[in-house]
């Protein structure tokens, strides 16, 4: 069954600091892959999707993740980290009509 | 063009109160699905619907939860009698089924029951 796996709650990175949260899947079909994130206070907002187009997807706030079949991974990286940028994300891969959520990555940025 | 439309943003209720959750969903969308998010549980999907139709209730808690969805356009998520372990910010989200399944959530409930 579709599932997957955030590597770590939390990340704490500085100002300017490459961001880079781990996202593994598990899925017997070829999955549809999302990153969304969540501000305090607020729904989950859809950040980026893979649908077996380009493996190099770029989403909003300059964001990306790279499908690697190979690895089964879809991490979340940004080359420079805003202090805006503080918030959980969620990666989740599609079951039928569902998504599956993994369990979070809260992440922090220092000035 | 709007967004997932939930209402109450902020709900406070005595334990054992009906609550009444309601949701908007993106027009065209077709599918609706309602999640809990808790600090200890996390996201929990709670029930969806596929052109209105419940099609997995199996995450509703008990039977002190119910969820309808009279017309494409509104679904209800109740809970009667309310208890403190309810408290939570209650998510609805929409979908277009048949595409790449991305949901669109709404701003959340968040429920004090006290």
């Amino acid at each position: 069954a579709q599932s997957v796996t955030q590597l770590g709650s939390h990340v704490s990175v500085s100002e300017g600091a490459l961001v880079l949260l781990r996202c593994n899947y598990s899925s017997s079909v070829p999955p549809y892959l999302f990153w969304y994130v969540q501000y305090p206070n607020q729904g989950l907002q859809l950040l980026l999707k893979y649908t077996s187009a380009a493996t190099l997807v770029k989403g909003i706030n300059g964001f990306e993740a790279e499908f690697k079949k190979s690895e089964t991974s879809f991490h979340l990286t940004k080359p420079s980290a805003h202090m805006s940028d503080a918030a959980e994300y969620f990666c989740a891969v599609n079951r039928a009509d569902k998504l599956i959520f993994g369990t979070g990555t809260r992440l922090q940025v220092f000035p | 063009d709007a967004g997932v439309i939930q209402s109450p943003r902020h709900e406070v209720t005595e334990m054992g109160q009906e609550v009444t959750l309601r949701c908007k969903p993106i027009s065209g969308h077709n599918s609706l699905f309602w999640y809990r998010q808790t600090m200890m549980r996390g996201l929990e999907l709670l029930i969806y619907f596929n052109n209105n139709v419940p099609i997995d209730d199996s995450g509703m808690p008990e039977d002190r939860f119910s969820a309808k969805m009279p017309n494409a356009s509104f679904s209800t998520l109740k809970i009667q009698p309310s208890e403190p372990r309810d408290s939570a910010v209650y998510f609805c989200a929409s979908s277009l089924r048949g595409g790449s399944g991305e949901q669109y959530f709404g701003p959340g409930t968040r429920l004090t029951v006290t």
